[in-house]
């Protein structure tokens, strides 16, 4: 699976867009982009996925660039509750081994 | 739906002492994870299981480290002998089958060995 690299904190004011890079240079054609987050002990959850357009849900959305090497994971109205690590995972779905690796994330830091 | 569920959700024990971790994953979700997460090493994949059958151990750091699976609604993940540098909170994930976006997390245990 390709990897990822992402800034390992950032700040946000509330109520503001939260815009989080990743980075994935050697992705390939048949990866997906995943992102998760972590809140403060508790367990990783699932945000949002998306392979070469643009996605959103409730939740998030997505943006990855044309040549597909990064993408951006966009919190429109971020709140104090969004303070948690970002993690950004690529890898192939429905390949040979189902399992998500998880990198070092961003801390972002929702300030009031 | 109850989600992941973990037991207990925090241990102390005494080095040298068996520690049992139990996890009872969504009802049908056919694939189970073990992760573990320390502040140096982040947030590991210790093993993973698809269909009740380990698929994947190539994290479980040494002998001491050994998880089952004997049906589809129960897993566990034994420490023996614990070792202080086994604290960490230890997370069980569950998914259908081949669906990376469809991962549930459970609330983890929190381990300390003394």
């Amino acid at each position: 699976d390709a990897k990822t690299t992402q800034p390992p904190s950032m700040d946000c004011a509330e109520g503001r867009a939260a815009n989080l890079p990743c980075n994935h240079s050697t992705i390939s054609g048949n990866e997906y982009v995943y992102w998760y987050r972590q809140i403060h002990s508790q367990g990783p959850q699932y945000i949002i996925h998306g392979l070469k357009n643009n996605e959103t849900n409730e939740m998030a959305s997505l943006i990855i660039t044309e040549d597909r090497k990064s993408s951006t994971l966009i919190l429109p109205h971020a709140t104090l509750r969004d303070t948690a690590v970002y993690y950004c995972i690529v890898r192939a779905y429905g390949g040979a081994t189902n399992k998500l690796i998880f990198g070092t994330g961003t801390l972002l830091a929702v300030q009031p | 739906d109850a989600g992941v569920i973990q037991s207990p959700r925090h241990e102390v024990t005494e080095m040298g002492q068996e520690v049992t971790l139990r996890c009872k994953p969504i009802s049908g979700h056919n694939s189970l994870f073990w992760y573990r997460q320390t502040m140096m090493r982040g947030l590991e994949l210790l093993i993973y299981f698809n269909n009740n059958v380990p698929i994947d151990d190539s994290g479980m750091p040494e002998d001491r480290f050994s998880a089952k699976m004997p049906n589809a609604s129960f897993s566990t993940l034994k420490i023996q002998p614990s070792e202080p540098r086994d604290s960490a909170v230890y997370f069980c994930a569950s998914s259908p089958s081949a669906n990376p976006y469809g991962y549930t997390f459970g609330s983890g245990t929190r381990l300390t060995v003394v």
